[in-house]
């Protein structure tokens, strides 16, 4: 079966750094993908890793390991507007699916 | 502006009800899906449409039924809904539908803000 486990809720001071996990058992894989969904709106998207390594956008940082099943997303010099959920999602290289993780819902505190 | 416009954005509904969900892109793109979300749920894939054809249709129940007129318009008809159908209902679009080896096959999805729907 495809399974992607993610913590369902973290709790971050502002000004700090955060990582937020992404473990995923699919059979084949592509691509990773996070997005970030504020409460009321649409998922806006993030970044998307295909090769193993670090990619790094701003304050947002995006890691895979495709041989441990393992993503994270770090999340620098935190500012409240960062309070949302995370969503990690996989593609599979058998078809254009995306298989979704149920999303990490990040807290901000002052 | 999203790119990705929903309508209605809140929708009240009894069981025996009918009603369509309405989802308009402006990025021209040809791929266009309805998901299904629900809280602490991860996301649920039910329609997928890639230049007006339906191409995956998830065990979704009948009283669901998508329209596509064309590739920058997609209809959701609703009707005889059941109380676990409440949810949040969200379109998404993305340039095309791809194949492994393809550019585009990894293209991100662009979503809407969805209609929340509570079925009474």
């Amino acid at each position: 079966g495809q399974n992607i486990d993610q913590p369902t809720e973290m709790t971050a001071t502002e000004g700090a750094i955060v990582q937020i996990n992404c473990t995923y058992q699919t059979s084949g894989f592509n691509g990773l993908f996070w997005y970030q969904q504020h409460a009321g709106e649409a998922p806006t998207f993030l970044s998307y890793n295909v090769l193993d390594g670090l990619e790094e956008k701003g304050r947002f940082s995006s890691f895979l390991s495709r041989s441990k099943g393992y993503s994270y997303l770090l999340l620098k010099e935190l500012q409240m507007k960062d309070s949302a959920s995370y969503l990690c999602a996989v593609t599979m290289d058998s078809n254009y699916q995306l298989i979704w993780g149920a999303g990490t819902k990040l807290i901000i505190k002052p | 502006e999203t790119g990705v416009t929903q309508t209605p954005r809140h929708l009240v509904m009894g069981m025996t009800n009918k009603k369509s969900l309405k989802c308009e892109q402006h990025l021209g793109h040809n791929a266009m899906y309805w998901y299904k979300q629900s809280a602490k749920k991860p996301l649920e894939l039910m329609f997928v449409y890639n230049f007006k054809e339906q191409t995956e249709n998830n065990s979704v129940p009948s009283r669901f039924s998508p329209e596509c007129p064309n590739s920058s318009h997609l209809f959701l008809h609703l009707h005889t809904l059941q109380p676990e159908d409440s949810a949040l209902y969200l379109c998404a679009s993305s340039q095309e539908m791809g194949r492994p080896g393809e550019s585009f096959f990894n293209q991100p999805q662009h979503f809407g803000d969805g209609t929340r729907l509570s079925i009474l």
